[in-house]
C-alpha cells in the first residue's frame, strides 16, 4: 500500500466549478499535511498546510481528518489558471522535511 | 535574495557516464534536500543532509548514488555509471533548521536524460 494515495485524475472542469480532491495517507503518527501545486514537472509549490480544524484561503480549502487518515482540498470557482497537478503531502513523525508526496492529481481547468 | 539553485537544468548522459547534480541552498538555509520524480510518478525522497554530515539517506539507491554537503559550495548529488533507469527530474530542497514544509524551497530541478 503506498504512503500516500491520491485519484490521478484528470479531472476536466469548466471555469467557475467547484471541484474537490482526496487524499489518505497509511501512516497514522504522520503529524504535518500540506497541499503542493506542480506545473508541468516544473518544481512543486507550497499551496497550503493542512489542519484537522480546516483552513481557507480565498477559493482553496482544506481539510483533515486524522481518524480517517484523509486530507481533502476544495477549489471554488476554478479558474484556468488552476490547471495543474496538485499533490498530497505528509511528514511523518520524525522532526524534519522528509516529505513523502503522493503522486498528485491532474486539474484541467477549461473555457 | 536568490532561491534556491540547481544546475544544471538538463543534463545528458550515456549509459555508463558519470551524473553530478549541484544544488545551492537559499541563504541561510543549512539544511539541503533530494527528491527524484520519476516520469508519471510522483516525488520520492532521496536524502536529507546538513553542512558535512547526512542525516538520513533512507531513500538513496544502494549502489551507485552518493550525497554530499560540504562546508564550502553546493551540495552534489553524484550518480555513478548511470543507466536508463536513472532518467527523471532530481529536485533540490532547503530549509532553515526546525522547519515543517512551510519553509521547505523547492529548486526547479535537474532534468537527467540517460540515452
Amino acid at each position: 500500500r503506498k504512503e500516500v494515495e491520491q485519484d490521478p485524475g484528470p479531472f476536466n472542469v469548466p471555469e467557475g466549478a467547484t471541484v474537490a480532491f482526496n487524499c489518505t495517507y497509511s501512516n497514522s503518527a504522520s503529524q504535518s499535511f500540506f497541499w503542493y501545486r506542480q506545473d508541468c514537472r516544473k518544481e512543486p509549490k507550497l499551496l497550503m498546510s493542512v489542519y484537522s480544524s480546516g483552513n481557507e484561503d480565498g477559493r482553496f480549502t482544506a481539510q483533515l481528518n486524522r481518524a480517517s487518515q484523509y486530507i481533502s482540498l476544495l477549489i471554488r470557482d476554478s479558474k484556468l489558471s488552476d490547471s495543474a497537478t496538485y499533490l498530497c503531502v505528509v511528514i511523518p513523525s520524525g522532526g524534519y522535511n522528509k516529505l513523502i508526496f503522493g503522486a498528485g492529481t491532474r486539474l484541467a481547468v477549461h473555457p | 535574495n536568490a532561491g534556491v539553485m540547481q544546475n544544471p537544468r538538463h543534463l545528458v548522459r550515456r549509459r555508463g557516464q558519470e551524473a553530478r547534480l549541484r544544488c545551492s541552498p537559499m541563504k541561510g538555509h543549512s539544511h539541503v534536500y533530494w527528491y527524484r520524480q520519476l516520469p508519471e510518478e510522483g516525488l520520492k525522497f532521496m536524502v536529507y543532509l546538513q553542512k558535512e554530515n547526512i542525516i538520513d539517506e533512507s531513500g538513496m539507491p544502494k549502489e551507485r548514488f552518493s550525497a554530499e554537503f560540504p562546508k564550502e559550495g553546493p551540495s552534489i548529488l553524484r550518480i555513478q555509471q548511470v543507466v536508463r533507469g536513472d532518467s527523471a527530474a532530481y529536485f533540490c530542497a532547503s530549509s532553515p533548521p526546525d522547519s515543517y514544509g512551510e519553509k521547505l524551497f523547492f529548486g526547479s530541478g535537474t532534468q537527467l536524460s540517460v540515452l
